[in-house]
């Protein structure tokens, strides 16, 4: 069982269309992290949220926008996407802390995006 | 800067026998270092982890790996492979205040 949940599992957009996907995480982490991940790919990392402050944005388009209302909620926001978006979503968290933390992540099951 | 090279983008192993996924990492500092399995449409999972504590690291489902510092290796086993071993598996390194940085991932096959 994963801590890290994610939703939905899946969806279908047309590039006209806005979705979210939506993660939680009760492991009291200080640290979330957005990654898409192609098949047979390593997952590439998108964004960083850290004391819920936006740390890192790995010049990923606009049509991406996440948001993070809250230490436990992570959310990425999508409006005009392409075909070549469709991916696997993967929602992770991890411990914060100079010295602290080994950069271990948590990740939650995902949410495969199919752009049409 | 930090980075980590899998030798062999897919190994085949038949059922009951010895499964080495290997990884090799580069590090100015000491790594901490991670293998991580995802099965088919699925997330992430931990299987092990090296904190600078025992260089033998076992984790779950029978999988271990010994970190080398002379080889800079962080090679992953299993004596005895099984089907549901079948996944693509991610070495991973990183240090204190700097993310994850994944390899290219080694698909498995176990054949029967």
């Amino acid at each position: 069982d994963t801590e890290v949940t994610q939703t939905p599992k899946h969806l279908v957009m047309g590039m006209t269309n806005k979705k979210s996907l939506k993660c939680e995480q009760h492991m009291g982490h200080r640290a979330m992290y957005w990654y898409k991940q192609k098949a047979k790919k390593p997952p590439e990392l998108m964004f960083v949220y850290s004391y819920e402050k936006l740390s890192i944005n790995e010049s990923v388009p606009s049509r991406f926008s996440p948001e993070c209302p809250n230490s436990s909620l992570l959310n990425l926001h999508l409006h005009a996407l392409q075909p070549e978006d469709s991916a696997l979503y993967l929602c992770a968290s991890s411990q914060v802390g100079e010295g602290s933390t080994t950069g271990e992540l948590f990740f939650g099951e995902g949410s495969r995006l199919t752009v049409l | 800067a930090q980075s980590v090279t899998q030798l062999g983008s897919h190994v085949s192993v038949s059922e009951g026998a010895l499964v080495l996924l290997r990884c090799n990492y580069s590090s100015s500092v000491p790594p901490y270092l991670f293998w991580y399995v995802q099965y088919p449409n699925q997330g992430l999972q931990l299987l092990l982890k090296y904190t600078s504590a025992a260089t033998l690291v076992k984790g779950i489902n029978g999988f271990e790996a010994e970190f080398k510092k002379s080889e800079t290796s962080f090679h992953l086993t299993k004596p005895s492979a099984h089907m549901r071993d079948a996944a693509e598996y991610f070495c991973a390194v990183s240090r204190p205040a700097r993310q994850l940085t994944f390899g290219s991932g080694t698909q498995l096959t176990v054949l029967p």
